[in-house]
C-alpha cells in the first residue's frame, strides 16, 4: 500500500523556521518527482514546490522563494521542506504528494500556524 | 503565471444527476491538466490527468475533456459521496496554479 505520512508541524512566531518531513512507503520513491502543496484556512489550493527524482532540480513558488527549501532523501525514503523566517500567511496544512502526471497520492497533511 | 478558473464556483445538485465543471487557463497548456476532488477535512485526491486520464481505481462516472486553455469534468450519476470541493490544475508551467475550486452540494 503506498502510503504519505507528513510531521514536522506546529505553532511558531513569525521569523521562526520549521522543517516538514514527508516519509513514503509502497513505492519506489525515487522514480519520482515529489510536491508540497498547502492550504490555507477556508481555502483553496496552492502549489509550493517540487523536486525531481534525484532531487537535481527544484522549483518554487514566487511567495516562498528564498525561504522555503525542497530537499529529499532517497535512502530513507523521505522528502523534506525546511521552511524559515515564516509569515503569518504560510499558515496552511501542508501535504506531500507524489507526482506521476498529477499529484496522487497525497499525504493527511500537517498543520503550520504562524502566529504572535 | 499561468491564471486557471473554475466556473460555477458553486453548484447544487441532485442525487442521480450528471453534472459538468468548467476550468479556463489564461494561456495554453496543451493537455497538461489534473483533476482533484478534496471532501471536508480530508486530503484531496486526484482524480483525471492529462485532461482526460482516470487515475488508477477511479471510476468511469468521472471524465475529462479538453485542450489547450479550455477543459471540463463530468460527472455522471452523483451519488452522496461525489459532493466535495472539486479543483482543476495546470502543470505546464511553473508556478503549477490551482483553480479557485468548485464546491458541489446536494440539492
Amino acid at each position: 500500500e503506498v502510503q504519505l505520512v507528513e510531521s514536522g508541524g506546529g505553532l511558531v512566531q513569525p521569523g521562526e523556521s520549521l522543517r516538514l518531513s514527508c516519509e513514503v512507503s509502497g513505492f519506489t520513491f525515487n522514480k519520482y518527482w515529489m510536491t508540497w502543496v498547502r492550504q490555507a484556512p477556508g481555502k483553496g489550493l496552492e502549489w509550493v514546490a517540487n523536486i525531481k527524482q534525484d532531487g537535481s532540480e527544484t522549483n518554487y513558488v514566487d511567495s516562498v522563494k528564498g525561504r522555503f527549501t525542497i530537499s529529499r532523501d532517497n535512502t530513507k525514503n523521505s522528502l523534506y521542506l525546511q521552511m524559515n523566517s515564516l509569515r503569518v500567511e504560510d499558515t496552511a496544512i501542508y501535504y506531500c504528494a507524489r507526482y506521476a502526471g498529477a499529484p496522487e497520492p497525497w499525504g493527511q497533511g500537517t498543520q503550520v500556524s504562524v502566529s504572535s | 503565471d499561468i491564471q486557471m478558473t473554475q466556473s460555477p464556483s458553486s453548484l447544487s445538485a441532485s442525487v442521480g444527476d450528471t453534472v459538468t465543471i468548467s476550468c479556463r487557463a489564461s494561456q495554453g497548456i496543451s493537455n497538461s491538466l489534473a483533476w482533484i476532488q478534496q471532501k471536508p477535512g480530508k486530503a484531496p485526491k486526484s482524480l483525471i490527468y492529462l485532461a482526460s486520464k482516470l487515475q488508477s481505481g477511479v471510476p468511469s462516472k468521472f471524465s475529462g475533456s479538453g485542450s489547450g486553455t479550455d477543459f471540463t469534468l463530468t460527472i455522471s450519476s452523483l451519488q452522496p459521496e461525489d459532493f466535495a470541493t472539486y479543483y482543476c490544475q495546470q502543470y505546464s508551467r511553473y508556478p503549477y496554479t490551482f483553480g479557485q475550486g468548485t464546491k458541489l452540494e446536494i440539492k
